[in-house]
């Protein structure tokens, strides 16, 4: 298992600026994802944090809005840009190997963001 | 496209069985994913089903068909912490997680 830790865990932001969400993990990983889960609907993949490379984004999504930092095989950043209220959701942070093994993730707690 | 289904909402009562269905429509399939997901926390992983079947994990069972394109959460001897949302999830030829909504399951005493 993966122990993860993110932060903040919660922030209320203003229209305009910008919040960086950081994740450790416990253990190397090659792999770490963001997701978005916003109120009563399923979990959407922001990107996929390469480590030594530039995130891999979803349709959707792109590096000026959500730019991604892997400096580490234990660490990631997030920074969700020129925020709107639209951009009020949860953000996750994900590690697993989903074409190994199970392909079970794990799951920090999430930063649960609201913007006025 | 890329299709998940499960029901939006179930209510159940302590100590009784309670199944909940995942129907799904993907790009290939390399196995899916029951999680469970307490309000205000993160997901956390129940079980995993690639072959047609029942597996079972404690009051926990999950079942797949993929010929219909369908699995089941069934959990039984159900408690009170037992309340949260479960979700569906898909991975699909690329290895790409596909999330159903999820279901919010409400226990009774």
């Amino acid at each position: 298992s993966a122990v993860i830790s993110q932060k903040p865990s919660r922030d209320i932001c203003q229209r305009g600026t910008s919040l960086t969400i950081q994740c450790q993990v416990d253990s190397q990983v090659t792999m770490m994802f963001w997701y978005r889960q916003q109120p009563g609907q399923s979990l959407t993949l922001i990107a996929t944090a390469n480590q030594g490379s530039e995130a891999t984004y979803e349709s959707g999504f792109v590096i000026d809005k959500f730019p991604i930092s892997r400096p580490n095989l234990t660490f990631s950043t997030l920074t969700v840009s020129n925020m709107s209220p639209e951009d009020s959701s949860i953000y996750l942070c994900s590690v697993g190997s989903p074409g190994v093994g199970t392909g079970e993730l794990f799951f920090g707690e999430g930063s649960r963001l609201t913007v006025l | 496209g890329q299709n998940i289904d499960q029901p939006t909402e179930m209510t159940a009562t302590e100590g009784a069985i309670v199944q909940i269905n995942c129907t799904y429509q993907t790009s290939g399939f390399n196995g899916l994913f029951w999680y469970q997901q307490h309000a205000g926390e993160a997901p956390t992983f129940l079980s995993y089903n690639v072959l047609d079947g029942l597996e079972e994990k404690g009051r926990f069972s999950s079942f797949l068909s993929r010929s219909k394109g369908y699995s089941y959460l069934l959990l039984k001897e159900l408690q009170m912490k037992d309340s949260a949302s479960y979700l569906c999830a898909v991975m699909d030829s690329n290895y790409q997680l596909i999330w159903g909504a999820g279901t919010k399951l409400i226990i009774k005493p």
